[in-house]
């Protein structure tokens, strides 16, 4: 299968700061991923898809102001938590794939647990 | 948009006996199903997937089964070992529209005792 890869794989921040996380097609292009977030002990919930050279779709309540999707490339995508706050602290996970060669599989990255104290 | 409904929230079996999870979904439309183990902290695995074209598919100790007309679609783990032990989820997605995000189930955590 492909692989799908994050950074940083944990983050520890203070209330009111900005934090990047990478998501990273390592061996295929990468039109489309997607950003879920997942609190502890609930399910993966879709926060946005990522277009390459495009806008990113945000899902309802998900604020798109907070929450920065940047695609800038058929292998990047990065997420910015903008001004974050205690409550953002969650398991943040990519995933790519879904179409082309791979079918309807989709390749997850490892995640990213964001804590803001 | 798709809603997908996950039952038991918590399953607990002794060591050889078979564990079911099932999985109802809302959108016709849907036509992949696939179902990932989660251990904590870690993303979600890939364990067996069905398209709707199909109604059942097995993988060694572990088996699909799909319902279109019913919109559900079912776990079947057989002789149950202690690493069963995790959370497992169903999602669903829809055929390819350019949103081929996946919906997920709330999950459940299936304990397997020795």
């Amino acid at each position: 299968g492909a692989v799908v890869s994050q950074h940083p794989s944990w983050v520890i921040c203070k209330s009111g700061t900005s934090v990047k996380i990478e998501c990273r097609s390592l061996d295929f292009q990468a039109t489309t991923m997607f950003w879920y977030r997942q609190f502890p002990k609930q399910s993966l919930m879709l926060m946005a898809t990522s277009n390459e050279g495009s806008k990113a779709t945000y899902e309802q309540g998900v604020e798109k102001d907070k929450f920065l999707i940047n695609h800038a490339s058929l292998t990047l995508s990065t997420l910015t938590v903008t001004s974050a706050h205690p409550e953002d602290s969650s398991f943040y996970i990519c995933s790519a794939g879904g179409a082309g060669g791979f079918g309807d599989e989709q390749f997850f990255g490892p995640g990213t647990r964001l804590t803001v104290l | 948009g798709e809603n997908v409904e996950q039952h038991p929230s918590t399953l607990s079996v002794q060591e050889g006996d078979s564990a079911v999870i099932k999985c109802t979904y809302s959108d016709s439309a849907s036509n992949y199903f696939p179902w990932y183990k989660q251990e904590l902290g870690k993303r979600p695995q890939l364990i067996i997937d069905i398209r709707s074209n199909v109604g059942e598919k097995k993988d060694q100790r572990i088996a699909v089964t799909l319902n279109k007309t019913a919109k559900h679609f079912s776990l079947h783990i057989t002789e149950t070992q202690p690493e069963d032990s995790a959370v497992y989820f169903c999602a669903a997605t829809p055929p390819d529209t350019g949103r081929r995000a996946l919906t997920f189930g709330s999950g459940t955590r299936l304990q397997v005792q020795p």
